[in-house]
Parts: structure tokens; C-alpha cells; sequence
């Protein structure tokens, strides 16, 4: 069964551009969730949706927004970047909703906002 | 306010010995615990997961304890291995709230 899978796995962007990052969940799972990783905060909860609905909503700004389609791949938008942005931004999948299950990470992207 | 938090940010290890990583909670409502390892480049990877209605649980070379009464988890590592270096995270969650992860702890193994 092939794991998560995010895309791109670089990203390279400037401030004030905005970005959008994929995610493929594992076969079969419905919930997606969605973490920034940086090295002062550690894992940061951004947000998790399941059957195309927003369940969770971590504490970010606005400009952090997500989806999730019918075939449960997701995409989380980043709108007005600033240098604060760049992170690692991992995708997490899960056959149930909530935190109480087993979630499986994807590789994360790589965003740098110069 | 609530925080999960690991007491040592490095440990090194012979290879061969037992690892012992900590990891402390201050929600005691907490009832659902799960330990990551993630290498360099990766995602974080599921070890193993507890919840509050048990105190030990042992999945292939790794342990997890929890101690309730003092919030204390903690990941055993047995005969740990050079491909068991790497940074460990603990987290936990209560009812349906997300998963809060602790700010990792980096295991060195010494060949």
C-alpha cells in the first residue's frame, strides 16, 4: 500500500507570493491533517479535514487555508507569505477522524519564503 | 496551560543498550498517547501508541509506559541500533482535539 505522499517536496518562494501544497493520503483514509514543523515551535497542529470538511483548526492566521477533495487529497494554501512561513509542512493521514487513531506522515514539503 | 514536553533534548547510547526517552504531559485528561521517530529528510513515523485505560503496552524492540498519577510517559528502545538514531517525538490528545506533540528528543547512537 503506497504511504502519504505530498508534492512538491522543495519549494522556493518570495514574500508576499502565496503557495499550495498537495497531499495523497494513504489508500482508504479520509482524514487529512495538515502540520507546520520549525525548528523554535516544534509540530504545530494547522488544521484537519475528513470527508471534505474542516474538523480542526489549529491557531494560525487566516492566510492558512485548506481543502479537501472527494478522492480525500488535500491541499493547504498559503496566502501573503512571510519569512515566518518557511517551514516543513507535513501531511498526515488517518482511517478515522480525531486524533485518537494511528496517524501516517508523508515526507513533508520544504517551503523557504526569501 | 497544557504542554507536553520531553525532559532531555539529546541522549547518546552504546549500541546494544536499552533507551530510555521521557516525556511528560500536564493534561490529565489526556487519554491518548503516541511516540514518532523521524530521521533526517523524513516524516515522522509511528512507533507505538498507549491509551489511558492502559499503563504499559510493547510493540517489536520498543516499550511504552504510562504513569498517570505523575504524567509521565516513556519510550523503551531495547538493544538500540545505529538505524534507531534519530529525533523522537512524543504526543497526546484528549477526545477529539488534535494531537499536540512535544518538542522531540534526539537519540545518538554510539557504535
Amino acid at each position: 500500500k503506497a504511504g502519504v505522499t505530498q508534492t512538491p517536496r522543495y519549494l522556493i518562494k518570495t514574500r508576499g507570493q502565496q503557495v499550495t501544497l498537495s497531499c495523497s493520503p494513504i489508500s482508504g483514509h479520509r482524514s487529512v491533517s495538515w502540520y507546520q514543523q520549525t525548528p523554535g515551535q516544534g509540530l504545530q497542529f494547522l488544521f484537519e479535514y475528513f470527508s471534505e470538511t474542516q474538523r480542526n483548526k489549529g491557531n494560525f492566521p487566516g492566510r492558512f487555508s485548506g481543502r479537501q477533495f472527494s478522492n480525500s487529497r488535500s491541499e493547504m494554501n498559503v496566502s501573503t507569505l512571510e519569512l515566518g512561513d518557511s517551514a516543513l509542512y507535513l501531511c498526515a493521514s488517518s482511517g478515522k477522524p480525531g486524533s485518537g487513531y494511528e496517524q501516517y506522515f508523508g515526507p513533508g514539503t520544504r517551503l523557504t519564503v526569501t | 496551560g497544557e504542554s507536553v514536553g520531553l525532559h532531555l533534548p539529546t541522549l547518546s547510547v552504546q549500541e546494544g543498550d536499552n533507551s530510555i526517552i521521557n516525556c511528560a504531559y500536564s493534561n490529565s485528561a489526556s487519554d491518548y498517547f503516541i511516540w514518532y521517530k523521524q530521521e533526517s529528510g523524513k516524516g515522522p513515523q509511528f512507533i507505538i501508541d498507549i491509551r489511558s485505560n492502559m499503563d504499559k503496552r510493547q510493540g517489536q524492540r520498543v516499550t511504552v509506559l504510562l504513569n498517570k498519577t505523575v504524567k509521565h510517559l516513556s519510550l523503551q528502545i531495547a538493544a538500540t541500533q545505529p538505524g534507531d538514531s534519530a529525533v523522537y517525538f512524543c504526543a497526546e490528545s484528549r477526545g477529539n482535539t488534535p494531537l499536540v506533540f512535544g518538542k522531540g528528543t534526539r537519540l545518538s547512537v554510539i557504535a
